[in-house]
């Protein structure tokens, strides 16, 4: 049954910790997103890879936030320093050639609380 | 980043009835438009993909409709069900999007028995 993993699925920190979030794709999918839930934005997309490659990650705060696939089964979400208004849902989610047919598969999310 | 409105944001539907809702996205460059139901602590699942106007899809009791002309998508529920209790997201892809869906906030559907 393949599917989507996270991890940590739970995250509490201090302010200014960095935070690490990790997602493996489905095997053979070559398109990862990573997706932030809020109450304010709904689900907003932070980046986006296909083949590995980054191809759109300007919903993503630059200061503070990278994304990373440092190979083609794990994709990173990298947050340093961390501030309370990045407690949020944050989901991976992927798919095969980002075509317009192709679902998205998501995650189960990590949890992350900012203290 | 596209115009995707969902309405109504919400909704109570008894069981065994039917109901509606809608999504309204911009015209020009579409592309396809797809449907996710998202259940309360789990991930949003994929429900339909469509892309030609006038396109119906169906699922069971859920079906939907595509008008690219105007820009809206009707999703149907067919004697509701409590597992159908869930937010439903459209997301419309642009021909210049590089494959990227934009969410709508969507319309949590609340079915009491």
């Amino acid at each position: 049954d393949a599917r989507v993993t996270q991890t940590p699925r739970h995250k509490v920190t201090e302010m200014g910790q960095e935070v690490t979030m990790r997602c493996q794709p489905i095997l053979g999918h070559n398109t990862v997103f990573w997706y932030r839930q809020t109450m304010m934005q709904g689900l907003e997309l932070l980046a986006y890879f296909r083949n590995r490659a980054p191809l759109d990650d300007s919903g993503m705060p630059k200061d503070r936030f990278s994304a990373e696939m440092p190979d083609a089964t794990l994709a990173t979400l990298k947050i340093q320093p961390s501030e309370p208004r990045d407690s949020a849902v944050y989901f991976c989610a992927s798919g095969l050639s980002g075509g317009v047919k192709d679902e998205q598969f998501f995650g189960p999310g990590t949890r992350l609380t900012v203290l | 980043i596209l115009n995707v409105e969902q309405s109504p944001q919400s909704l109570h539907v008894q069981e065994g009835d039917s109901t509606n809702f809608t999504c309204s996205f911009p015209s020009s460059n579409f592309y396809a438009l797809h449907w996710y139901r998202w259940e309360t602590a789990k991930s949003p699942e994929a429900l339909f993909v469509m892309t030609l106007n006038g396109d119906e899809k169906k699922k069971g009791r859920i079906s939907a409709t595509l008008n690219t002309k105007e820009g809206y998508s009707y999703l149907y529920i067919k004697g509701s069900q409590p597992e159908d209790s869930a937010t439903y997201l459209c997301a419309p892809m642009t021909t210049d999007s590089w494959g990227k869906l934009q969410f709508g906030a969507g319309t949590q559907v609340v079915v009491t028995p």
